[in-house]
């Protein structure tokens, strides 16, 4: 697609449920992230995707936390047992290249919403 | 939590208004970005910079990547209603690929 495509926008968890948020990164990209945005605060890293590679994990809050990315292209973010501070929105972003340099960018998709009650 | 500092929080300005934000870190960045976000959107991208004092605009946008490579600020010139929104002061380490995000500015427009 033209963009990265998150699925669902929104969703309304129960407290203790599991949820699996969806990430289609632009066609051909080899990085991606997926950040955490607490109201009112900047995106939080939570983890790296070099293709199916999981890079860097050092951003997941508990053990709760699960992504994965198998054919290094669309990627999932599981999370198990949900909880009320889980609550945020979960955005996913994607780039061509491994490092951030002139021309090459991040772009990010338009989140996908969860609370948890 | 966030390890950028960007001030100020929020701004209620003039139409017309020139705006300026910054954002500054005790840790050296390689890469400073700029993103707008819009309610119920994703970040968006406005100006890049890859190099210490670079200058860059990109219309009414100009941003500088401080010669310390610990700040940057940005700053919009003539303001309209559609800059309203949250803006995102965001750095890459050195050989990272990690954004670290500030709080964000809320810029508010008075037309």
């Amino acid at each position: 697609g033209a963009g990265v495509s998150q699925s669902p926008r929104y969703k309304v968890a129960k407290r203790g449920q599991d949820v699996a948020l969806r990430c289609d990164p632009i066609s051909g990209h080899v990085s991606l992230f997926w950040y955490q945005q607490a109201l009112g605060q900047g995106p939080e890293f939570l983890t790296y995707f070099q293709n199916e590679a999981q890079l860097d994990k050092s951003g997941l809050p508990s053990d709760r936390f699960f992504a994965e990315r198998p054919e290094g292209s669309v990627s999932t973010l599981k999370i198990q047992r949900t909880q009320q501070e889980d609550s945020a929105v979960y955005l996913c972003a994607s780039s061509f290249p491994t490092l951030i340099r002139p021309g090459n960018t991040i772009y990010f998709g338009e989140g996908s919403w969860l609370t948890v009650v | 939590g966030q390890q950028l500092n960007q001030s100020p929080q929020s701004m209620f300005i003039q139409e017309g208004e020139d705006v300026s934000m910054n954002c500054t870190s005790s840790s050296i960045f390689n890469t400073w970005l700029w993103y707008k976000q819009d309610p119920g959107e994703g970040p968006v991208l406005l100006i890049a910079l890859y190099k210490a004092g670079e200058l860059t605009s990109n219309g009414r946008l100009t941003a500088q990547f401080g010669i310390t490579r610990k700040d940057s600020f940005l700053n919009i010139s003539a303001s309209i209603p559609s800059d309203v929104g949250i803006y995102f002061c965001a750095g890459v380490r050195e050989y990272g690929n990690k954004l670290v995000f500030g709080a964000g500015t809320i810029l508010r427009v008075k037309s």
